[in-house]
């Protein structure tokens, strides 16, 4: 089944506290991407990656790091969490055509919360 | 900065009505875009696409409708069944970059 697999689903953890959610998906997409959702700010781009070792900054990129090591993995790393990284984040994979992004295929979310 | 964002954050159809969503994007280099829908509790779902070299794509039960000279986006859902109950929001990707950007999204209701 053609998926994006995030992990874990549920995080809370403490300030400062070192944490990892990781993404995978099953299709061979070059493109791959997290997005944070806030309640009234909709969902907003943290990184992207256009293919392996290749990555750049979406909206709001402070406080987070990325790799692209492999073509399948793309996971998102809070080095020092701090509360207002509270949210709801979704990783998101599609085909690249045309320099663009196409359809893009979103993981289940991950529910993290910073105390 | 350039967003995109949503006229009306919610609405509320009859079961069988047709419902339409509207969404304004302030750049004018976007050349696609995007409706996704989520249901509560879980991730976006892709529902239809339209680049800007067309003005109307339809898909099944659903039409996107591209008007650039207002920079205006909608999504047209024909008979509006309960199912279709989420929130809807449009997203934008143009100009020199490859990002995609939201509109912070328009929760539609139906009643049955």
């Amino acid at each position: 089944e053609a998926q994006v697999t995030q992990n874990p689903r549920y995080l809370i953890t403490v300030t400062g506290k070192k944490l990892t959610v990781t993404c995978s998906q099953n299709m061979n997409h070059e493109y791959m991407s997290w997005y944070r959702q806030d309640p009234g700010l909709g969902l907003r781009q943290i990184y992207y990656s256009m293919n392996v070792e290749v990555t750049d900054k979406g909206d709001v990129p402070e406080g987070y790091k990325v790799s692209r090591k492999e073509k399948r993995n793309f996971p998102l790393i809070l080095e020092s969490p701090s509360p207002n990284q509270t949210s709801l984040y979704f990783c998101a994979s599609s085909l690249y055509t045309s320099g663009r992004p196409n359809e893009q295929f979103f993981g289940p979310g991950t529910r993290l919360t910073v105390l | 900065g350039e967003n995109v964002g949503l006229h009306l954050p919610t609405l509320s159809v009859q079961e069988g009505d047709n419902s339409i969503i509207n969404c304004a994007y302030s750049n004018s280099a976007s050349d696609y875009f995007i409706w996704y829908k989520q249901e509560s509790g879980k991730g976006p779902q892709f529902i239809i696409d339209i680049r800007s070299n067309m003005d109307k794509r339809q898909g099944q039960r659903v039409t996107v409708l591209l008007n650039k000279t207002v920079k205006h986006l909608s999504l047209q859902i024909a008979a509006t069944q309960p199912g279709d109950s989420a929130v809807y929001f449009c997203a934008e990707n143009g100009g020199s970059n490859y990002k995609l950007t939201f509109g912070k999204g328009t929760l539609l209701t139906v009643n049955p």
